[in-house]
């Protein structure tokens, strides 16, 4: 399969503890993005990183939340010291500039 | 700030019979618009994009600036459309903003 992927695919936690996530997108993609989707509504924007420059970052990207892209190919998102408000499915997406955005299957994160 | 809604959480159309799927956006400017898919236990997957004027899977869809709306078609629904459909809006890499902003969605579910 050489669409993106994402590791973990599913992930429960206790409050106050720390997750992290990985995506490797397509290889040719230099950009790559990270949204968040929670019960009932649309992708929403996290921030996203052209090769490993972090170019924008939502509001909603509380200082609680990091994402790296070191080397400009995979990317980590790491949530510290999470609340049950972080549940939700974490997606990753990379393509090129002006190109189209392309999913992976994302990682569902529940916080207990 | 841009927006999208789509009107509808769910949706029931028989098989055979034409479909609409709403979407409205709010942007100043001459914005990208998307129409993106998502097949049980599937990845979030491209559909269509206005730029390209395709037709996928027998579905269209025209951007009326006027009405700001991005509405998606078909004029026969098959049993293989019934998937959560989203419509997006990206300002544009032009302006150095390539995050999509998402709608709600639209459940469609085909009738046999």
């Amino acid at each position: 399969d050489t669409g993106v992927s994402q590791n973990p695919r599913h992930k429960i936690t206790k409050r106050g503890q720390n997750v992290t996530f990985r995506c490797d997108p397509i290889s040719e993609h230099n950009r790559l993005y990270w949204y968040r989707q929670t019960l009932g509504q649309g992708p929403e924007f996290l921030t996203y990183f052209q090769n490993e420059a972090q170019l924008e970052k939502s509001r909603l990207l509380s200082d609680r939340f990091s994402a790296e892209r070191p080397k400009g190919s995979f990317s980590t998102l790491e949530i510290q010291r999470t609340e049950q408000g972080d549940s939700a499915m974490y997606l990753c997406a990379s393509g090129k500039l002006g190109d189209t955005q392309y999913f992976g299957p994302g990682t569902r994160l529940t916080v207990l | 700030a841009q927006r999208v809604t789509q009107p509808e959480k769910l949706l029931s159309v028989f098989k055979g019979a034409p479909v609409e799927l709403k979407c409205n956006y709010s942007y100043s400017g001459s914005p990208e618009l998307f129409w993106y898919v998502q097949y049980s236990r599937q990845r979030l997957q491209l559909l269509l994009r206005h730029i390209s004027r395709e037709s996928i899977k027998g579905f269209t869809a025209d951007l009326n600036k006027g009405e700001t709306s991005f509405h998606l078609k078909k004029p026969f629904a098959q049993e293989e459309d019934s998937a959560m459909y989203y419509c997006a809006l990206r300002v544009g890499p032009n302006f150095g903003n390539e995050k999509l902003t998402f709608g709600t969605g639209t459940r469609l579910t085909i009738i046999p």
